[in-house]
């Protein structure tokens, strides 16, 4: 039984190139859930998406990010032009949300370096 | 003040010891309450999920909620070094956002 698959695992991009982070959630979960891990701080939420929607983006910076769950295939955290304070681990989780079960399961992460 | 302080330690105990970790928070509106443990370079996994007030045991782990001081706690008993870990609070309100909000971490040492 896979859990949250993440890749790639390791990321280096230059400044001003674009990031993309792919999550596949847990076989059966439809919610997914991004979160940024910068050195020395804890997780920070930035959204929730269910497939096709985009349900609290809350916690996502105004520009250059973007997130997508299509119907079919993984969950896609987008980063354009790319600083070096993008540079962080972005993780993803998942949960079925049924009622009684919405534990979020956590993916190994994506560790992003900018150069 | 953050929604969720943690200290972040590091913490250093011997083999066997009891460890004490320890939360506050500050939205009274948070009901579920987790701990999580993260080992370098992996991602958080689920130690113990609680909702509201009290005490769960699973094994030597032992979560206790007191809401009233909004006062969080993670109890090991007979430490090991596989214990060795980040160990992250977490919260969430009822019936509303998903997302988590976690405290920074403790970073512990078990030393054999």
């Amino acid at each position: 039984n896979a859990g949250v698959m993440q890749n790639p695992r390791h990321l280096v991009r230059r400044r001003g190139q674009e990031a993309r982070l792919r999550c596949s959630p847990m076989k059966g979960h439809s919610h997914v859930y991004w979160y940024r891990q910068l050195p020395e701080e804890g997780l920070k939420f930035m959204v929730y998406l269910q497939k096709e929607n985009i349900i609290d983006e809350s916690g996502m910076p105004k520009e250059r990010f973007s997130a997508e769950f299509p119907k079919e295939g993984p969950s896609i955290l987008r980063i354009q032009q790319v600083v070096r304070g993008d540079s962080a681990a972005y993780f993803c989780a998942s949960s079925l949300k049924l009622a009684g079960e919405d534990t979020q399961y956590f993916g190994p992460g994506t560790r992003l370096t900018v150069l | 003040q953050k929604e969720v302080e943690q200290d972040p330690g590091p913490l250093s105990v011997p083999e066997g010891a009891i460890v004490s970790l320890n939360c506050t928070y500050s939205n009274s509106a948070f009901q579920y309450f987790m701990w999580y443990r993260q080992y370098s370079r992996k991602g958080p996994e689920l130690l113990m999920y609680t909702y509201s007030s009290g005490n769960k045991e699973d094994g030597r782990f032992t979560a206790q909620v007191d809401k009233s001081s909004k006062y969080i706690s993670l109890f090991i008993r007979d430490s090991q070094p596989s214990d060795s870990a980040t160990y992250l609070c977490a919260t969430k309100t009822q019936g509303g956002s998903e997302k988590l909000v976690f405290g920074k971490g403790t970073k512990l040492t078990v030393n054999p």
